[in-house]
């Protein structure tokens, strides 16, 4: 099993720009999940899907960030514009509900840096 | 979900056991302890969870207290690669699949 991929690995980019990240969750899992992780405010849950619906998005800081996932092997993460205080890095994680367990497996995280 | 508390740092000698203490005094009866860490550079890893039996896997155990309040994470021969910081998450287990980081402590292995 390849993991919880995301891509690009390392992102950046000027301020006012669009940035979409890519994540590729575990395959059969049924939750994906979207982190933010900087020094200041640690790591935060920005949203969730469940069966490809977004469950929960309060954790999306504002309009500039908006989130889908098409299908079950695929979502992406937009900023659009991005600006310098989004610079961060990006954790997508994959669970399955089936498990009982619960456990969330994360990808290796973008980061990004906005110029 | 209940609040957690962590010591900010720790440090544990290579070969000995690290034993890392969590405060959960407000834990619901229907609330599990999570434990992950993050290797410096990576994604969050899962090691274990539990209700309020003695867990115990390939990476390491978890003790709970009696009451639930509290809980220990033990790993039983650190190693240079457990350098980490751990995180202790308290969650009720059913639909919501939200984990809420804590700060976590910051776990340092020495030679």
């Amino acid at each position: 099993d390849a993991g919880v991929i995301q891509s690009p690995r390392h992102e950046v980019t000027e301020m006012g720009q669009e940035v979409t990240l890519r994540c590729k969750p575990i395959s059969g899992h049924d939750y994906l999940f979207w982190y933010r992780q900087t020094m200041m405010r640690g790591l935060e849950l920005l949203i969730y899907f469940n069966n490809n619906v977004p469950i929960d998005d309060s954790g999306m800081p504002e309009d500039r960030f908006s989130a889908k996932m098409p299908n079950a092997s695929f979502s992406t993460l937009k900023i659009q514009p991005s600006e310098p205080r989004d610079s961060a890095v990006y954790f997508c994680a994959s669970s399955l509900r089936a498990s009982g367990r619960y456990e969330q497996y994360f990808g290796p995280g973008t980061r990004l840096t906005v110029t | 979900d209940a609040k957690t508390t962590q010591p900010t740092s720790m440090d544990c000698a290579e070969g000995r056991a690290a034993n890392l203490p969590c405060n959960h005094s407000t834990i619901s009866g229907n609330e599990y302890v999570y434990w992950y860490r993050q290797i410096h550079s990576q994604g969050p890893q899962y090691i274990i969870h539990g209700l309020k039996n003695n867990e115990t896997n390939e990476m390491a155990s978890l003790i709970i207290t009696e009451d639930r309040k509290s809980s220990t994470l033990i790993l039983p021969h650190a190693t240079l690669r457990d350098t980490a910081v751990y995180y202790c998450i308290v969650r009720v287990l059913g639909n919501t699949g939200k984990l809420i980081f804590g700060q976590g402590t910051t776990l340092q292995v020495k030679p």
